[in-house]
Formats: structure tokens, sequence, C-alpha cells
């Protein structure tokens, strides 16, 4: 049973410029959500995507959106990088409370 | 807003021994969640704690949870090297579809 898939693992961007991230849930899992963990920090919720429409929002900024299909899968997208949106951005699946994360992408923007 | 507080932030212990991580939180939630996240690693779920007084144990660690305190414990029994890693609680369920993560406490099982 495959779990959560994040691709791709690493990036590297330079300021300014924009990034996909995508994730494919677990099987039998309809809800996204996207988190950016800094650098020894706790993951920050930036969203949540459930029936391909944003249920829930975090405290980020407009340069972050998303998106969710019909097979669930979801796409993170950030315009403008700043050097302070690098970090791990994981993405959770959940069915109910259950919640399973990926590998996450590690995004460095120079 | 929600506020998870874990402590300590950092905890250095000796195999073999015993020891506690405290998560705290500011306002009432359904679910309490532990997770394990090894360096450059995402994180592995541990426990989920959904009622007053249960209590949950996998090998070493056990945790537990006190809605009224709005406390939750993960107990470590006889410490082992590999259970070093960053432990995380996190705390949602309700209307609140989010999960709000603690800081993380660094543990490191020194031989």
């Amino acid at each position: 049973d495959a779990g959560v898939t994040q691709s791709p693992t690493h990036l590297i961007k330079t300021r300014g410029q924009q990034v996909t991230l995508r994730c494919s849930p677990k099987s039998g899992h309809d809800t996204v959500s996207w988190y950016q963990q800094a650098l020894g920090q706790g993951p920050q919720f930036i969203f949540q995507y459930y029936e391909e429409e944003e249920r829930q929002r975090g405290n980020f900024p407009d340069r972050f959106s998303g998106h969710q299909f019909p097979n669930y899968s979801s796409e993170l997208n950030v315009n403008a990088l700043l050097l302070g949106d690098s970090a791990l951005y994981l993405c959770a699946s959940s069915f109910g409370y259950g919640y399973t994360f990926g590998s996450g992408t590690r995004l460095t923007v120079v | 807003e929600l506020k998870v507080e874990q402590n300590p932030l950092f905890l250095s212990m000796q195999e073999g021994k015993n020891y506690t991580i405290y998560c705290n939180y500011s306002t009432t939630s359904d679910r309490l969640y532990w997770y394990r996240q090894d360096p450059g690693k995402s994180l592995e779920s541990l426990f989920v704690l959904l009622s007053n007084g249960a209590v949950k144990q996998e090998g070493r660690l056990m945790a537990s949870l006190d809605t009224k305190a709005r406390l939750s414990t993960l107990h470590i029994t006889a410490a082992v090297h590999d259970l070093s890693a960053t432990y995380f609680c996190a705390v949602g369920g309700g209307s609140n579809y989010k999960l709000t993560f603690g800081k993380g406490t660094l543990l490191t099982v020194n031989p």
C-alpha cells in the first residue's frame, strides 16, 4: 500500500522564481494538507484541500496557492520566491482523524 | 489562537533511564497527536489520543492525555539509542481542520 508520495524531493530555485510541488495521497485518503517546516521548527499549516476546494488556510501570504485534482492529488504553488521560503514542505493526507505525512520536498531559495 | 507548548525542548538522556516529555495546549481540542522525526526525514505517527484519560503504549513509549488540564505526556522507559530523534506533539480536531504543532523536543540518548 503506497503511502503519501511527494515530488520532487529536492529543489533549488532563485529568488523571484515560481515553484510547484506535487503530492499524491495515500490510497483511500480524500483530504490533503500542506505544511512548511523551517529548520529546527515544528511544521506550520499552510492550507488544506477537500473536494477540490481550499477548506482552511493558515497564516501564509497569497503567494502560496494550491490545487486539488479529482483523483485527490494536490499541488502547492509558491510565486515570487523569497529566501525565507527555504524549508521542508510536507504533504499530509487524511481520511477522518488519521494523518499520513509524505517524505517532503526540500526547497532551497538562493 | 491555539498555542502548543512542549518541554523540554532539548533532552539528553542516558541509556536505561526514564523521562517524560510534556505537551500543554491552550484551548479545548478533540485530538492530540505524537510524531517522531529523524534528521532530514518526514514525520512518523506514534500515537493519536482521542479522549480524556486515553493512554497508549508502544514499546518503550507511552502517551497519555488529560483534556481537563490540557496536557499530554510522552513517557520514555529504559531509553535506548534508537529512540534519539525529535518528538512533536500536535493538536487538532473539531471545526479546526489543521494540526498545530509544538516546537519539538530533541531527544539524544547517550550510551
